[in-house]
């Protein structure tokens, strides 16, 4: 079975300063592991993913992502965030390549 | 289209009523999701395309809901006799799928607002 934990509902940074939002995945096989973020009123849009080449995964707008195994984590980060990256991000995994499972997602609120 | 296109945006019904959502895939994308999004929560799996195999429809919530998918392209998703806690986002992503791909990017649709009174 697969699954992802986002720890935190809501996050708040001040702008500028380092974002971390955690995710942690239960998967029986290799997963592929994603981050897709949602702002207001608009679709999901894909972050980043990691299909089992390079740990350190680098996605759009500065953001990226560590595949730890012996953690089962899958955390984002980016080094200063920005007014615009204000929005909900959702962690996914997939085990199967064609089944996805979505986290509930954290808020990010960034204060200027 | 550019996109995957979803219709209607907003629809409002009342309990009891059946409704059709609609979904238009990237052109030439051979796997459809739906999903379902409730205030505060995550993504809910409803039912997955990909080509010509049969649907996994293991998350439909109940035998009210179903969906189908015309020539590989366009699906609906019926809701018959809609309850109050259907009202939800409903999303509808494609992807390209080919012999050898895994976990390929979702390519979602802005979502159909259902409100059920």
């Amino acid at each position: 079975a697969q699954s992802v934990t986002q720890l935190d509902s809501h996050v708040s940074v001040s702008e500028g300063t380092p974002v971390l939002l955690r995710c942690n995945y239960s998967s029986s096989y290799s997963p592929s592991l994603f981050w897709y973020v949602q702002h207001p009123n608009k679709g999901l849009q894909l972050l980043l993913k990691y299909t089992s080449a390079a740990t350190l995964v680098k996605g759009i707008n500065g953001f990226e992502a560590e595949f730890k195994k012996s953690e089962t984590s899958f955390h984002l980060t980016k080094p200063s965030a920005h007014m615009s990256d204000a929005a909900e991000y959702f962690c996914v995994v997939s085990a199967t390549g064609n089944q996805f499972y979505f986290g509930t997602g954290t808020s990010l609120t960034v204060i200027p | 289209g550019a996109g995957v296109s979803q219709s209607p945006s907003n629809k409002v019904t009342e309990k009891g009523k059946d409704v059709e959502l609609r979904c238009d895939p990237i052109s030439g994308h051979t796997a459809l999701y739906w999903y379902r999004q409730s205030l505060g929560q995550g993504l809910e799996f409803l039912i997955y395309f990909q080509g010509n195999s049969a649907p996994d429809k293991s998350g439909l919530p109940s035998d009210r809901f179903s969906a189908e998918r015309t020539g590989g392209s366009v699906s609906t998703l019926t809701i018959q006799r809609t309850q109050q806690e259907d009202s939800a986002v409903y999303l509808c992503a494609s992807s390209l799928v080919w012999r050898g791909s895994f976990g390929e990017k979702l390519f979602f649709g802005s979502g159909t607002q259902l409100s059920v009174l």
